[in-house]
C-alpha cells in the first residue's frame, strides 16, 4: 500500500493564481481531511470529508474548495491564491472503524508570491 | 471552541535526560488524545489515549491522560539525539475524526 500520497512536493505560485493539490489514499478509508502547517503552529484543518460526496470546512476554510468525487482522492482547490496562504499543506485519512488514528500524506510546500 | 495547549513551547536536554511534555485541552464531547512525532515531515502517530489512568508504553515512551484535569503527559526517558523533532498533541471530539492540535513542543536532544 502506498498510504496517502500528495502530489505537488513543492510549489510556487504568484498572487491571484489558481492551482489544485492532490490527495489520494489506497487504505479504503472514508474520513479524509486538508490541515496547513505555518511556523510555530500546530496543524490547522482546512476541509474535511466523511466518505465521497460529503464535505464540511474546518477551523480556516477560506480561500480553499474541495470535493470528494471518489473514496481514494481528496482534492484542495485554490482558487485565486495570496501570500497568507504559503504554508505547508498536509492531507490525512482516518478509518471510520476503530480509533482517531490519522495517516498523513508527506505534504506539499507552497510559497505565494 | 475546541483548545489544546502544549508546553514548553521549546526545551534542550542532552542524551540519557528524561523528558515530560504536556498537553492541556478544551473540548466538547471528548473522544480521544493523540500524540504525533514530526521531524520535518509528515506527522507520525505515537499513541491515542481515550481512558484516564491508563499508561501507553512504547519502547522509551510513555503517556497517560487524566480526563479528570483534562491533560495528558507524554514521557520520554534516556532521550537519544533521535528524539529530537516536534511532539504534538491532538484531540478528536465525539464520533469525529476531525482533529484539534497544539502547536507542538520542539524537542532538541544534544549530544
Amino acid at each position: 500500500n502506498a498510504g496517502v500520497t500528495q502530489t505537488p512536493k513543492f510549489q510556487v505560485l504568484k498572487t491571484g493564481q489558481s492551482m489544485t493539490l492532490q490527495c489520494a489514499q489506497d487504505m479504503n478509508h472514508e474520513y479524509m481531511s486538508w490541515y496547513r502547517q505555518d511556523p510555530g503552529m500546530g496543524l490547522r484543518l482546512i476541509h474535511y470529508s466523511v466518505g465521497a460526496g460529503i464535505t464540511d470546512q474546518g477551523e480556516v476554510p477560506n480561500g480553499y474548495n474541495v470535493s470528494r468525487s471518489t473514496t481514494e482522492d481528496f482534492p484542495l482547490r485554490l482558487l485565486s491564491a495570496a501570500p497568507s496562504q504559503t504554508s505547508v499543506y498536509f492531507c490525512a485519512s482516518t478509518a471510520a472503524w476503530g480509533g482517531n488514528e490519522q495517516f498523513f500524506g508527506p505534504g506539499t510546500r507552497l510559497t505565494v508570491l | 471552541e475546541d483548545k489544546v495547549v502544549q508546553s514548553p513551547l521549546s526545551l534542550v536536554v542532552h542524551e540519557g535526560d528524561t523528558v515530560t511534555l504536556n498537553c492541556s485541552y478544551e473540548v466538547t464531547n471528548f473522544r480521544s488524545l493523540l500524540w504525533y512525532k514530526q521531524e520535518k515531515k509528515a506527522p507520525t502517530f505515537l499513541f491515542m489515549l481515550t481512558s484516564s489512568g491508563i499508561e501507553k508504553k512504547s519502547g522509551r515512551l510513555s503517556s497517560i491522560l487524566d480526563k479528570k484535569e483534562l491533560f495528558s503527559i507524554l514521557n520520554i526517558t534516556a532521550t537519544q539525539t533521535g528524539d529530537s523533532a516536534v511532539y504534538l498533541c491532538a484531540v478528536s471530539p465525539g464520533s469525529a475524526r476531525q482533529l484539534t492540535f497544539g502547536s507542538g513542543t520542539q524537542l532538541t536532544v544534544l549530544p
